[in-house]
């Protein structure tokens, strides 16, 4: 599968090929991240969560990598399936002024699972 | 129910009305979220309530927006003398509260102001 950064906002790939999804966050203070699967007409659905203390989490077909160096995170789908056909948001939960759960959303990229 | 409820899932209204937005999270939830989604873009946060208080509203826009949790279980969003740039999906969201945990969305109500 083709990876693409958040300023790209669609990857097109085959049925059956794995998926990369990226995402670049802002806080280095961020601890805890979300990947969030949005179909259209419906409210975000959770498929993944990492805490800033682990690198990788796997999950049933997916992968969350986070890179705190670079800021970086990213979500692997193996073997891309017509219904995981939807967008995709990373969030971040930003700590300010001790403990707050806000969510900070990224833009979003566009995954079209080709038959 | 076992998810996140939100009333209307449409609304249309005239510019300048008022609107409320209701949000019923799930049970035993204390933490609860709106977000506001235009199309194309994220969700972006508007108010995190944990309990009956407003931990966070540092969201909202403006003053015409205002929100309540009386109970520290359902929300409601309300928004004074509607303007056509409030038109989007309104979200609400719950979870445990505890920290790190994930939060549960519902289906959201598109506000349209015409």
């Amino acid at each position: 599968g083709e990876s693409v950064g958040l300023h790209l906002p669609t990857l097109s790939v085959q049925e059956g090929d794995n998926s990369i999804i990226n995402c670049a966050y802002s806080n280095s203070a961020s601890d805890y991240f979300i990947w969030y699967k949005q179909e259209s007409g419906k409210g975000p659905q959770f498929i993944i969560d990492i805490r800033s203390n682990m690198d990788k989490r796997q999950g049933q077909r997916v992968t969350v990598l986070l890179n705190k160096t670079v800021k970086h995170l990213s979500l692997q789908i193996a073997a891309t399936q017509p219904g995981d056909s939807a967008v995709y948001f990373c969030a971040e939960k930003v700590r300010e002024r001790g403990a707050t759960n806000k969510l900070i959303f990224g833009t979003g990229t566009l995954l079209a699972v080709q038959p | 129910g076992a998810g996140v409820s939100q009333t209307p899932s449409n609304k249309v209204t005239e510019k300048g009305k008022y609107v409320e937005l209701r949000c019923d999270p799930i049970s035993g939830h204390t933490a609860l979220y709106w977000y506001r989604q235009s199309l194309g873009q994220g969700p972006e946060f508007l108010i995190y309530f944990q309990g009956t208080g407003a931990a966070d509203d540092s969201g909202l826009p403006n003053d015409r927006f205002f929100a309540v949790r009386p109970e520290g279980s359902v929300s409601t969003l309300k928004i004074q003398r509607t303007e056509r740039g409030d038109s989007a999906v309104y979200l609400c969201a719950s979870s445990q509260g505890q920290e790190n945990t994930e939060a549960f969305f519902g289906q959201g109500t598109r506000l349209t102001v015409v």
